[in-house]
Order: C-alpha cells, then structure tokens, then sequence
C-alpha cells in the first residue's frame, strides 16, 4: 500500500521565524507532487507543481524542494506572518495523472 | 473567468439513500477530479473524468460513480449511503489531464449521513 507522510503533523511558531516541513513519499514511480495550502473555511489553493528531480520552486517567502530518489519535498516559509496559518498538503501522482494520493497535511499556526 | 463551484454546500441524508454532488469546472478546464476528506484525513481521490471519460479511479467501490458533461462540469453519485460515507467532497478542475497541471479546488460539499 503505498503511503504519503507529511510531518510535523501541526506546528506552532512565532511571527517572523522561518519554519519547514517535509512530505516522504515512495521513490518509484514518480509522476508530480503537488503542494497545496489550505486556510480554514476556504477551499485548497495549489502552491506549487513540482515535475523533476532537483526542482526547486519559489513563490514570495514560500519555497519547496525535491528530491525524487529518496523520496522526499520540503516545504519552507521565511519570516512566518499570520497569513501564513493553513494546513499546507502534498499531493503525490504515481505512474499517470490519475493516480494521487495526498499526505493528512501539516497544520501550521502562527503566534503574533 | 469564474472559479470551480460546488453544489450543494451542505446536505443531510439517512443511511441507504442515494445522492448527487454537482461541480462546475472552471472556464477552458476539460478534467475534474473528485475527492472524499474525512476528519482528520488528507483528501482521498475518488476518481477522475477527463473529456467525459473516466481517467482513473481510486479505491473507492462501484457504489461511488460519477459523469462528465459536455460543457466539463461533473457528478459525483453515491448510492446505498453509509455512515462512513459522511464526509467533506472536493472537486478540482485541471486543464490537460496531465500532472504538470495544477488542479484549481470547489469549496466541497459537506455530507452528513445519519
């Protein structure tokens, strides 16, 4: 059965601290991971689409890497604003575009 | 150019009834995946409908079947409700049915089974 980990399950930091969490998914059969970021009462919002090994993506203080053979994507935000409180969910494709499965998400909680 | 929209936004229903969620895509998508998010759970992909086609489907049992219209928006049918089926329903759009999309979410449809 193949699993998508996301971790820390919920994070709580300061204002102004940078922060980062990982999604761990299978090394075979790659296809994307997708990033989402989830605010309360709204729906999710695709981050970033992450396609190669290596890839690095930015967007204003949020960034992610991956890393394909090992089977990993961090997630990193600079200087934490509240803004920033979402659950954050990485959605894995393996083997074609129809076949995904998303991680529970990190609940990220940011203290003025 | 409007966003993905879902109806309806809550719905109650007793255990062995049947139900029907509607998703407009967004403008120019032609592929609409379906998901269930239970409390506490990540989303769980349904199935996908790509051009009116069933693209791919997750583990999900027959009792859970949908369409896709001419005009790409889609359903989402689930017959013989169970208590189990009570959960939070996304749709997302996508243009291409390929991975390098991003998938642009409906606000979901809350279902209560009682």
């Amino acid at each position: 059965i193949l699993n998508v980990e996301q971790s820390p399950q919920s994070l709580h930091v300061q204002e102004g601290d940078s922060t980062n969490f990982t999604c761990s998914f299978p090394s075979s059969n790659f296809y994307a991971l997708h990033w989402y970021r989830w605010e309360t009462a709204k729906s999710p919002e695709a981050l970033f689409v992450m396609t190669l090994n290596g890839d690095e993506k930015k967007k204003g203080r949020i960034s992610a890497t991956l890393n394909t053979k090992e089977g990993y994507s961090y997630l990193y935000i600079k200087g934490s604003q509240p803004e920033d409180s979402a659950t954050y969910l990485c959605a894995f494709f393996y083997s074609s575009a129809s076949k995904i499965i998303f991680g529970s998400g990190t609940r990220l909680s940011i203290r003025p | 150019e409007t966003g993905v929209t879902q109806s309806p936004t809550h719905l109650i229903k007793t255990r062995g009834q049947q139900v029907t969620l509607r998703c407009s895509s967004q403008s120019g998508h032609n592929t609409v995946s379906w998901y269930q998010q239970a409390l506490g759970q990540g989303p769980q992909f349904i199935f996908q409908y790509y051009r009116e086609e069933e693209n791919g489907r997750g583990n999900f049992p027959p009792r859970f079947s949908g369409l896709q219209f001419p005009n790409y928006s889609s359903e989402l049918n689930v017959n013989a409700l169970e208590l189990d089926d009570s959960a939070l329903y996304l749709c997302a759009s996508s243009s291409g049915g390929t991975t390098q999309e991003t998938q642009y979410f409906g606000p979901g449809t809350r279902l209560l089974v009682l």
